[in-house]
């Protein structure tokens, strides 16, 4: 399979816990993207790497999230001391120029 | 602020019939533009980009373009019920992707 990929796939997680995870981009893609979504809502903006840098963070964004993306590959997405509110699919897209591809996404439940 | 704006819906059209999805943007500086599908739980799936005013098919699905008046769309043609789900209308604005909120399609046997 070739396409994105994202660990894991259901997160269910006390408040006040830590919470990381994990995307793998199609290989020859050079910019990753995050979003949150819940529902009835389009996929929220949070962040996007143009190979290791970040370019771009929403500033809708608090200082409990924070994305790397250490070799220009692989991503990761923490959020520090989750609150209900974080429930939501987090769902990680790359591309190659302008068109986006999604992976699965990662449903967290913050209890 | 961007936005993007698209009729929640829901849009029900019997099998066979051609389902038509519309979405206008405010920035007036936006090149790229995208349809996607999403299934209930599922991520977004693309199933259309188009960039250029006028008209892109591809097989039963063709996407029409109109920047003078900010306005896209999407036609579904012979329906299916596998067409059932929410289409997302995203538009680029400032390197990033801008979102409305979808449109659902029911489509009945």
């Amino acid at each position: 399979d070739t396409g994105v990929s994202q660990d894991p796939r259901h997160k269910i997680t006390k408040r006040g816990q830590n919470v990381t995870f994990r995307c793998d981009p199609i290989s020859e893609h050079n910019r990753l993207y995050w979003y949150r979504q819940t529902l009835g809502q389009g996929p929220e903006f949070l962040t996007y790497f143009q190979n290791e840098a970040q370019l771009e963070k929403s500033r809708l964004l608090s200082d409990r999230f924070s994305a790397e993306r250490p070799k220009g590959s692989f991503s990761t997405l923490e959020i520090q001391r989750t609150e209900q509110g974080d429930s939501a699919m987090y769902l990680c897209a790359s591309s190659a120029d302008n068109e986006q591809f999604f992976g699965p996404g990662t449903r967290l439940t913050v209890l | 602020q961007k936005e993007v704006e698209q009729n929640s819906g829901p849009l029900s059209v019997p099998e066979g019939a051609i389902a038509s999805l519309n979405c206008t943007y405010s920035d007036r500086g936006s090149q790229s533009f995208f349809w996607y599908r999403q299934y209930s739980g599922k991520s977004p799936e693309l199933i259309m980009s188009i960039y250029s005013n006028g008209d892109k098919e591809d097989g039963r699905f063709t996407a029409q373009l109109n920047k003078a008046s900010q306005y896209v769309s999407l036609l579904i043609r012979d329906s299916q019920p596998s067409d059932s789900a929410t289409y997302l209308c995203a538009v680029t604005s400032n390197r990033k992707l801008i979102w409305g909120l979808g449109t659902s399609l029911a489509v009945n046997p």
